[in-house]
């Protein structure tokens, strides 16, 4: 079965610099997905980004970009020019590229992050 | 389109006491999830459903049971309420088709068992 590690279980960044936070996760698998997503106060989950394992380029939406490394099976998340809106839990996620696999999702623990003005 | 809702939104309910959650999604979506929430444990799968009718366990089924007799509801049952069944429940769906759609997730729902 597939793992999913979040070794910070919180961070914190002032405005307008960078962090990063980290993932590592256990798979036999060769393809598959990683996610990072968001949670702020609300609740609400939102889909920050996404990687393909069989892509080579780190994905990259606007401020968040993350750095994938297979061999070492690692998938970090690098948020620039932080805002207050981006304090929230962020959860790395897994999933199988298998239909098999019903696409079900495993997610690591989180990790708080504090933005400080 | 309101997406993936959840009734309640919050709930309490007293130990061995039964409730129903309601998840409901008007995307159309043959796959739907329920995950259970708990500080330091991150997202947890409990059962899930691959279409209208079917259903089948997560990672974290004990004490929960689920029905989808319609594609647009899946439904998360607590028989005999534990406080070990404290927390925060999420729904999700997804289509199916292209390996790359991903899972849409309602607001949550709080349930305090006490």
């Amino acid at each position: 079965a597939q793992t999913v590690t979040q070794s910070q279980p919180e961070m914190s960044v002032q405005e307008a610099e960078t962090v990063t936070l980290s993932c590592t996760y256990d798979t036999s698998e060769s393809d598959y997905y990683l996610f990072w997503y968001k949670q702020p106060p609300s609740r609400q989950m939102i889909l920050v980004i996404r990687q393909e394992a069989y892509k080579q380029q780190n994905a990259t939406e606007n401020r968040f970009s993350v750095n994938f490394q297979k061999a070492a099976k690692s998938f970090s998340l690098k948020i620039s020019d932080s805002q207050l809106g981006d304090a929230a839990m962020y959860f790395c996620a897994y999933r199988s590229p298998e239909r098999g696999s019903n696409y079900k999702l495993t997610f690591g623990k989180g990790t708080l992050l504090t933005v400080n003005p | 389109n309101a997406g993936v809702t959840q009734t309640p939104k919050f709930r309490v309910l007293k130990t061995g006491q039964s409730m129903t959650l309601l998840c409901a999604q008007d995307m159309n979506h043959e796959y739907m999830y329920w995950y259970r929430q708990d500080p330091g444990m991150g997202l947890r799968l409990i059962h899930y459903s691959v279409g209208e009718g079917t259903t089948a366990k997560g990672e974290v089924p004990d004490g929960y049971n689920v029905s989808r007799l319609k594609k647009q509801n899946f439904l998360l049952g607590l028989e005999s309420a534990a406080p070990s069944q404290t927390s925060v429940y999420f729904c999700a769906s997804r289509r199916d088709g292209r390996i790359t759609y991903e899972q849409y997730f309602g607001p949550g729902t709080r349930l305090t068992v006490t």
